[in-house]
């Protein structure tokens, strides 16, 4: 199939482990917050959002938080399974528009 | 599968012909957006419908694109006179507009083009 990010940052976990994904965003006036994950030949998708009025957000397995003073968005995974293993983007919006990071390829090993 | 189709799913073509994809959003989704995505790249925003009205365009959206969405629920997105340079992953979003979380964007599979 085809590779999605071929030059991407990588992190790699072993399988248990927890994985911490960073990104940094540009505007300041950006209000919500995506985290979408990519795997190679699929569409990006969606994991968890924030609004910019929180800094924690928690889903199932997966927490975002958001720093607004220094701009930097972080989604947390607990117990990385194989299964996680993709591109993973943040995005950000102030409208409508999605404003896609440069992605992180992320590695369970097992 | 988020529900949000797209066809082909693979076209290869030579430069210079024109190419149309297609987009069958989630059917209540009344927004509808096209992106591109280069190898390596996060998705870049070409354009955005809310119902039949296509409200904004990028600038990365020359003028040998042209999006369609006729009746406020398929899309098409028309490539003339391809270039290299047009081989992406084109992929389609559509969000709701009344009800839920708007702003959630919803992602077809792409159709990945490549211009030889």
């Amino acid at each position: 199939g085809e590779s999605v990010g071929l030059h991407l940052p990588t992190l790699s976990v072993q399988e248990g482990d927890n994985s911490i994904i960073n990104c940094a965003y540009s505007n300041s006036a950006s209000d919500y917050f995506i985290w979408y994950k990519q795997e190679s030949g699929k569409g990006p998708q969606f994991i968890i959002d924030i609004r910019s009025n929180m800094d924690k957000r928690q889903g199932q397995r997966v927490t975002v938080l958001l720093n607004k003073t220094v701009k930097h968005l972080s989604l947390q995974i607990a117990a990385t399974q194989p299964g996680d293993s993709a591109v993973y983007f943040c995005a950000e919006s102030r409208t409508y528009k999605y404003i896609f990071g440069t992605g992180t390829r992320l590695k369970v090993l097992a | 599968d988020t529900g949000v189709s797209q066809n082909p799913r693979h076209k290869i073509t030579k430069r210079g012909q024109n190419v149309t994809f297609r987009c069958d959003p989630i059917s209540e989704h009344n927004r509808l957006y096209w992106y591109r995505q280069t190898l390596g790249q996060g998705p870049e925003f070409l354009t955005y419908f809310q119902n039949e009205a296509q409200l904004e365009k990028s600038r990365l959206l020359s003028d040998r694109f042209s999006a369609e969405r006729p009746k406020g629920s398929f899309s098409t997105l028309e490539i003339q006179r391809t270039e290299q340079g047009d081989s992406a992953m084109y992929l389609c979003a559509s969000s709701a507009g009344t009800s839920g979380n708007v702003n959630e964007q919803f992602f077809g599979p792409g159709t990945r083009l490549t211009v030889l």
